[in-house]
């Protein structure tokens, strides 16, 4: 039982690259949601969606695109990286009850 | 957005002895969460607060829902090397509304 898998563990892009970040799970949730994790400023919420097909934003949407063609699959797409945008990221999915589960994080660097 | 306040951002404390954290809030929430996160891995749930003034321990931690709904407290007593970490509290209006995360809790134990 995996529960959610992220991939790339780590990446290094330039400004101005575009590159997606993976997220898939294996529990039927119908919930999932990125974040991103900054020094000092806990987790906040980019995008987040309540089943396939449907996507909303979340606090911090700005430079980020997301799609949701499967209940398992939650792409993050950055169009054109910005160093602002160096952060560490987060898929989580959710359950019924409101029990989250995390993936291991991509730590994304823009230089 | 809401804001959730945690405090002390950070703390150095020896072996064996017991650590107090707290979160308060603008805003209420009805459920009260308490995540660790360990270097190179997302958070993971520890402690979940489902009604005001609710107390639960989980082994050695203990972690209390505020009367007003807006604040949560946990406690980690006899600490142990393992206990090493940022803790974060996070708050839900309900179990299909998003997560808002405090600023985290840094934890360093010393042999």
């Amino acid at each position: 039982n995996a529960g959610v898998t992220q991939t790339p563990k780590f990446q290094v892009l330039k400004t101005g690259q575009s590159m997606t970040l993976q997220c898939a799970q294996d529990m039927n949730h119908e919930y999932m949601s990125w974040y991103r994790q900054d020094p000092g400023m806990g987790l906040r919420l980019i995008h987040y969606s309540v089943g396939a097909g449907i996507t909303d934003q979340g606090e911090v949407p700005n430079g980020y695109n997301v799609s949701r063609s499967t209940t398992e699959d939650f792409p993050l797409r950055l169009l054109s990286a910005a160093p602002s945008q160096t952060s560490v990221y987060f898929c989580a999915s959710r359950d019924s009850t409101g029990g989250y589960t995390f993936g291991s994080g991509t730590r994304l660097t823009v230089v | 957005g809401q804001q959730l306040n945690q405090s002390p951002q950070s703390m150095f404390i020896q072996e064996g002895e017991d650590v107090s954290m707290n979160c308060t809030s603008s805003s209420i929430f009805n459920t009260w969460l308490w995540y660790k996160q360990e270097p190179g891995e997302g958070p993971v749930l520890l402690i979940a607060l489902y009604k005001a003034g609710e107390l639960t321990s989980n082994g050695r931690l203990t972690a209390q829902f505020g009367i007003t709904r807006k604040d949560s407290f946990l406690n980690i007593s006899a600490s142990i090397p393992s206990d090493v970490g940022i803790y974060f509290c996070a708050g839900m209006t309900g179990t299909a509304s998003k997560l808002t995360f405090g600023t985290g809790t840094r934890l360093q134990v010393t042999l």
